[in-house]
């Protein structure tokens, strides 16, 4: 079973708006990614925060961790139509040695003009 | 710097014909990975690579094979295609512990 979960699967707002979604996972982990998938194309890495790290900010892009939930969430503030995209979560387990990152199925993320 | 590159972009094959996904990245990188892409699924590991030399089975290794040619490439092999392999096919490397880079993808439809 995947380790990482996104919810919602898809989310539809308005340019301007915020824009949250969340990932869980199961087990023990070193860091957590949010990657961005436009489409047809590959995943572009969007934010790294580990395991020791609650809150991470890059742009207009907010993550927080939360390891006693295990879960994870990414906020897009002020959206804009060239956000649209799937939103991925990948996670490092703890004992897999920085090998073999473990995705969600992802969120799609539509913003309408 | 080219990042990671993969070719072909797209490729048709009828079940049972033989072919090699070819993937190189040019960021010095120990890991290389193989993903395929379903709709609906996320990214499932085929293989990865931990150095040159080295390869492991991902979450959906049955019908592939990997070679680490070299630190630079990182191919995938389908030796019999099957319908059920059809899907896009996304090669990918990173330093341990950091993020990933992705290649553009192979887009593979087996008949």
């Amino acid at each position: 079973s995947q380790q990482g979960e996104e919810d919602p699967q898809a989310l539809s707002i308005q340019e301007g708006e915020n824009a949250t979604m969340n990932c869980s996972y199961k087990t023990s982990i070193n860091n957590l990614q949010w990657y961005r998938q436009n489409s047809g194309r590959g995943l572009v890495h969007l934010i790294l925060i580990r395991s020791n790290e609650r809150e991470k900010h890059s742009g207009r892009l907010r993550v927080t961790l939360d390891t006693s939930k295990k879960s994870s969430s990414l906020l897009i503030t002020a959206s804009r139509a060239a956000d649209t995209a799937s939103y991925f979560c990948a996670t490092d387990p703890k004992y897999n040695y920085g090998q073999n990152f473990v995705f969600g199925p992802g969120t799609r993320l539509s913003v309408l003009p | 710097n080219a990042g990671v590159t993969q070719t072909p972009k797209f490729q048709v094959l009828k079940t049972g014909q033989s072919m090699t996904l070819q993937c190189a990245q040019d960021m010095n990188h120990n890991s290389m990975y193989w993903y395929r892409q379903d709709p609906g699924m996320g990214l499932r590991l085929i293989y990865y690579s931990a150095s040159e030399g080295t390869t492991d089975k991902g979450e959906v290794p049955n019908g592939y094979n990997v070679s680490r040619l070299n630190k630079r490439e990182f191919s995938l092999r389908l030796e019999s295609a099957a319908p059920s392999q059809t899907s896009v096919y996304f090669c990918a490397s990173s330093a341990p512990r950091h993020e990933q880079f992705f290649g553009p993808g192979t887009r593979l439809t087996v008949l």
